[in-house]
Order: structure tokens, then sequence, then C-alpha cells
């Protein structure tokens, strides 16, 4: 079965430095992959997805994620980050033909001025 | 476009009374999914419809958990009795076709306390 990994719980970091959100999964098949952001209070919104094709997808504000097949990974990362980035962010991965998501158990980023 | 419709936001009820959520469909979508979200067990997904067929419903607890979808864009979840270990936020999403691949859009979340 597979199954998404999120490493980190929380990671704080600074304001206009780099972060990456480590996300690892594990299927034996085709999958399509996803991050989502979710503010407080709020529900969640997809960040950028990967089906296939180039390996690095750019995503709204200013996020992107790789895909390495090798590793089974698809870290998110942004080069400079904002106050307003403090959400919690979500992996997500789809089998091919298939409508159920897994989602990971999120990593709350917390952007420090 | 208006997103996908939640309500209420926030409800809080007493143990063993009924609680009904309500969901509004983004307009031309035919995927609907109830999650439920709190801090031990992450989302988990309760119900997925497509065209109005409930297609997996093994994520539904237990028989107090119920959900119907009476037409293309309206969705209701209902719990009956409720029980304090059913306090989450219950979220629905929608989406164009259900298959994967395809961005699943969801509702800002109905955040029930059951005390």
């Amino acid at each position: 079965a597979q199954s998404v990994t999120q490493l980190d719980s929380q990671v704080p970091v600074f304001e206009e430095a780099p972060v990456e959100l480590r996300c690892n999964y594990s299927s034996s098949v085709s999958v399509y992959l996803f991050w989502y952001v979710q503010y407080p209070n709020q529900g969640l919104q997809l960040l950028l997805k990967y089906l296939s094709g180039s390996t690095l997808v750019k995503g709204i504000n200013g996020f992107e994620a790789e895909f390495n097949k090798s590793q089974t990974s698809f870290h998110l990362r942004k080069p400079s980050v904002h106050i307003s980035d403090t959400a919690e962010y979500f992996c997500a991965v789809t089998l091919s033909g298939t409508y159920k998501y897994i989602f990971g158990t999120g990593t709350r980023l917390k952007v420090l001025a | 476009d208006a997103g996908v419709i939640q309500s209420p936001r926030h409800e809080v009820t007493e143990m063993g009374q009924e609680v009904t959520l309500r969901c509004k469909l983004i307009s031309g979508h035919n995927s609907l999914f109830w999650y439920r979200q709190t801090m031990m067990r992450g989302l988990e997904l309760l119900i997925y419809f497509n065209n109005n067929v409930p297609i997996d419903d093994s994520g539904m607890p237990e028989d107090r958990f119920s959900a119907k979808m009476p037409n293309a864009s309206f969705s209701t979840l209902k719990i009956q009795p409720s029980e304090p270990r059913d306090s989450a936020v219950y979220f629905c999403a929608s989406s164009s076709t259900g298959s994967s691949g395809n961005t699943i859009y969801f509702g800002e979340g109905s955040w029930l306390t059951v005390v």
C-alpha cells in the first residue's frame, strides 16, 4: 500500500531565508504527487502537483517541488520565505487511476521575523 | 467562482444530539469527499461520492455517521448521536472527475465540538 511520510512536524525559519519541507512516499506503482497548504482556520488549497513530465514543478506563491523517483521524494522548496507563508503544509499522493488521496501528517512552517 | 461552501463553520453541541453538516459543491464538479481532521489522526477520508453515488464509505467511523447527496450540488454529513470523540474539523471537498490527478478543492471546514 502507498504511504506518505513528512519527516518534520515543525520547521521554524527566519524571514527571507530558504526553506525545504521534506516528503517521501512509498509506492510500487505510478503515483501523482501534491502539496497543499492550510492557513490557520482555513481549508486546504493546492500549491502544486506533479502528474508527469518535468520533474521540477512550480506552484503558487513562489514554491516549487522536485519529483525524485529514485529517492521516492517530492520535497517542497522556497528560496525566500515571508511571514505570510506561516501555515501547515501537506504532501499527498494518489495512485494512477484512483481517486483516493493519501495525505501526510503535515509540516507546520513557522516564519520568524 | 464560488468555492466549496460548508455550513455551519462552527458548532458546539451536547453529547447525544444530532449534528448535520452541509456542503455545496463547486458548480460542475461531480465528485464529493468528506474528510475529518484531528490532531491525533490527521486527515481521514470518511466517504467519497461520484455522480451522487457513494463509492467508498469505508472511512465512516460507525453507524452513527451517515452521508447523503440528494442532488448533484449538495451533500450532508450527519452524526446521530454525537459523542465527544467526534470533535474535529470536518472538510468537504469536490473535484471535476474524481480520478487521480485532478485537484480536489476544499471548503473552509466545519469545526465541531461535542461537550
